[in-house]
């Protein structure tokens, strides 16, 4: 079946730093992945899409300059979060699809900004 | 504002008997709709969906039904197994599912031995 793999698993930072969050789909090509975030209890959040060779289209609400998305190939999309602040600090979730409504999630990544 | 909800934060079933959880909607642009397993710190786990083409699918202990009219589907899970304990995420997407997922808050299920 369809395998979504992310990188890292959990990560701790400083303020003021910036990690990147890799997401790839192992078995097969997905021009489209969307990027979540979760609050603890809360509901998973669509904070953008990504389309391989173009911009990616953010959520109202979410700063595009600060949640940097780049999907160079059709396997790999990565999210950098610039100048993380403890506020930041969420599980981030990525999801591939495959074909028309075929959703697969990655495992997701805990970032801690301490 | 949520346009996906989950009203019931948590449910107990006992070993067996039959799960039901419920998700209503608001955007009726929605038209197609899943349901996802969770556990924490992991990535959610597709178990069904259906298309708003459709009011029942079934999948093995799994049955999901949408009434179209009341913008609300369920979840039915028969018989219950321990294992299916965990929280459980309705999501729904608009455009037969180009768009990305906006899910409810989940509802928490227990199952009790």
């Amino acid at each position: 079946g369809a395998v979504v793999s992310q990188h890292p698993s959990w990560v701790i930072c400083k303020s003021g730093t910036s990690v990147k969050i890799e997401c790839r789909s192992l078995d097969f090509q997905a021009t489209t992945m969307f990027w979540y975030r979760q609050f603890p209890k809360q509901s998973l959040m669509l904070m953008a899409t990504s389309n391989e060779g173009s911009k990616a289209t953010y959520e109202q609400g979410v700063e595009k300059d600060k949640f940097l998305i780049n999907h160079a190939s059709l396997t790999l999309s990565t999210l950098t979060v610039t100048s993380a602040h403890p506020e930041d600090s969420s599980f981030y979730i990525c999801s591939a699809r495959r074909g028309l409504a075929g959703y697969t999630f990655g495992s997701g990544t805990r970032l801690t900004v301490v | 504002d949520q346009q996906v909800k989950q009203n019931s934060p948590s449910l107990s079933v006992q070993e067996g008997r039959i799960s039901i959880l419920n998700c209503d909607y608001t955007n009726s642009m929605f038209d197609y709709f899943l349901w996802y397993k969770k556990y924490p710190a992991e990535g959610p786990t597709f178990l069904i969906s259906i298309s708003s083409i459709k009011d029942k699918n079934e999948d093995g202990r799994f049955t999901v039904f949408l009434n179209k009219s009341a913008k609300h589907l369920s979840l039915h899970i028969v018989p219950s197994q321990p294992g299916d304990s965990a929280v459980y995420f309705c999501a729904a997407s608009a455009q037969g599912g180009a768009d990305g997922l906006t899910f409810g808050k989940g509802t928490h299920l227990i199952i009790q031995p």
